[in-house]
């Protein structure tokens, strides 16, 4: 079956500028989640969708990121502005969702530097 | 925020010997899943194990929970030069949302050939 696809793979942009970043999960998996990872710490879950509903974006900063899932599938994360500790890998995953977690399959990530 | 703490942040052995790596958490859990992340690429669902179990297998991995002492234990058993990356434990299921997962900061295991 075919993974999870981000893109773009890298994005190189100047502070206070905007950037978006794309995610098709995988056929069928009603959740999908945003992480940020900065370099070498842990992902930080920012967003987490069940279908198109908004489950968990507490940790979000809401000011100036946005995320939208359209129709349930793909989903869209944006930056805007950007700022230079944004700089980070962006991961999404997708599970199949349900009442018992189920394991994730990740993105191989999209890399942004903020300049 | 961060749910759950690996240790240690490194760990660098031979080939063919064990690894053991732990994650503690703080918060109750209904699930503690680990994960691996080679350099440059995006996370590998290992294992997940739920809170009403003990210990659980696959290959040459074994977790463990112990959700009285709220830590769980990755153990790589005859490590391999491929086995040289970093893993993480999720914890997931400490609020009402059972699919959330939170991740650690993450051990780096390095294995010498």
């Amino acid at each position: 079956e075919a993974g999870v696809a981000q893109s773009p793979r890298y994005k190189i942009i100047e502070k206070r500028q905007s950037v978006a970043f794309w995610c098709n999960p995988i056929s069928g998996h009603a959740t999908l989640y945003w992480y940020q990872q900065i370099l070498g710490q842990g992902p930080k879950l920012l967003i987490q969708f069940q279908n198109n509903g908004v489950v968990d974006d507490s940790q979000l900063p809401k000011d100036r990121f946005s995320a939208e899932r359209l129709k349930g599938v793909d989903s869209t994360l944006k930056i805007q502005p950007a700022k230079l500790e944004d700089s980070a890998v962006y991961l999404c995953a997708s599970s199949i969702g349900g009442p018992a977690l189920t394991e994730a399959f990740f993105g191989q990530g999209t890399r942004l530097t903020v300049v | 925020s961060q749910q759950g703490e690996e240790d240690p942040q490194a760990l660098s052995i031979q080939e063919g010997e064990n690894a053991t790596m732990n994650c503690s958490y703080k918060t109750s859990i209904n699930n503690l899943q680990w994960y691996r992340q080679n350099s440059g690429r995006g996370l590998v669902h290992l294992i997940l194990i739920r809170s009403n179990e003990r210990e659980k297998h696959s290959g040459r991995l074994r977790v463990t929970l112990d959700t009285s002492k709220k830590s769980s234990s990755l153990l790589i058993t005859a490590s391999r030069a491929a086995d040289t990356a970093s893993y993480f434990c999720a914890t997931g299921g400490a609020t009402y949302n059972n699919n959330d997962m939170r991740f650690g900061a993450g051990t780096r295991l390095t294995v010498k050939p």
